[in-house]
């Protein structure tokens, strides 16, 4: 059974850094493709940051470009995601998604549970 | 980038009714669309990709249609268990953006 576990959410004051991670079972982490996908509370989905599957290539959303840094340990089955600089706007559920293998584009097939980062003072 | 847009952002329905929501794309995604359930307090599942192909254990009453720009997410006989919010998605590259959310409520 795939199962993506999200740790590392908190309340952290703006300014502050956070790492969150993701750990996956249930599959070959190492050969699919990764999110991260965020909700503000009560608002909609919005895609974070993507990561191939030995670590490159890295995109990122405009609204955390330059601030978020997305990673992965394949021999641990971890993927991450490093905060930095958080805004109040940063405040959000955050999922780490798998891209489903086999078909063309990057279909997110799996979501894990989610960990809430809120960023106030 | 391309931006996705849902219609209507909420909607109110009786069981049984069927019920149709569309999502327009701002340029050409070709078939590389998505719809998500994500049910109060849930985490979003995948009922449909490239535009009408059904996933595996989603009820047959939920269907999508489209190409190009605009797309269609259907509900047959809309069931109390399919109150949730939808959301489309666009998946042929990044940013993978999605539509603001369609609520339906009964």
């Amino acid at each position: 059974e795939v199962q993506l576990v999200e740790s590392g959410g908190g309340l952290v004051q703006p300014g502050g850094s956070l790492r969150l991670s993701c750990a996956a079972s249930g599959f070959t982490f190492s050969t699919y493709e990764m999110n991260w996908v965020r909700q503000a509370p009560g608002k909609g989905l919005e895609w974070v940051s993507y990561i191939g599957t030995s670590g490159s290539p890295i995109y990122y959303a405009d609204s955390v470009k330059g601030r978020f840094t997305t990673s992965r340990d394949n021999a641990k089955n971890l993927l991450y995601l490093q905060m930095s600089s958080l805004r109040a706007e940063d405040t959000a559920i955050y999922y780490c998604a798998r891209v489903r293998g086999g078909v063309p584009g990057r279909l997110i097939d799996y979501w894990g549970q989610g960990t809430l980062v809120t960023v106030s003072s | 980038d391309i931006q996705m847009t849902q219609s209507p952002s909420s909607l109110s329905a009786s069981v049984g009714d069927r019920v149709t929501i569309t999502c327009r794309a701002s340029q050409d995604i070709s078939y590389y669309l998505a719809w998500y359930q994500q049910k109060p307090g849930k985490v979003p599942k995948l009922l449909i990709y490239a535009a009408s192909t059904l996933q595996s254990g989603v009820p047959a009453r939920f269907s999508g249609s489209g190409s190009g720009t605009d797309f269609t997410l259907t509900i047959s006989s809309l069931q109390p268990e399919d109150v949730a919010t939808y959301y489309c998605q666009k998946y042929n590259g990044v940013p993978l953006t999605f539509g603001g959310g369609t609520k339906v409520e009964i």
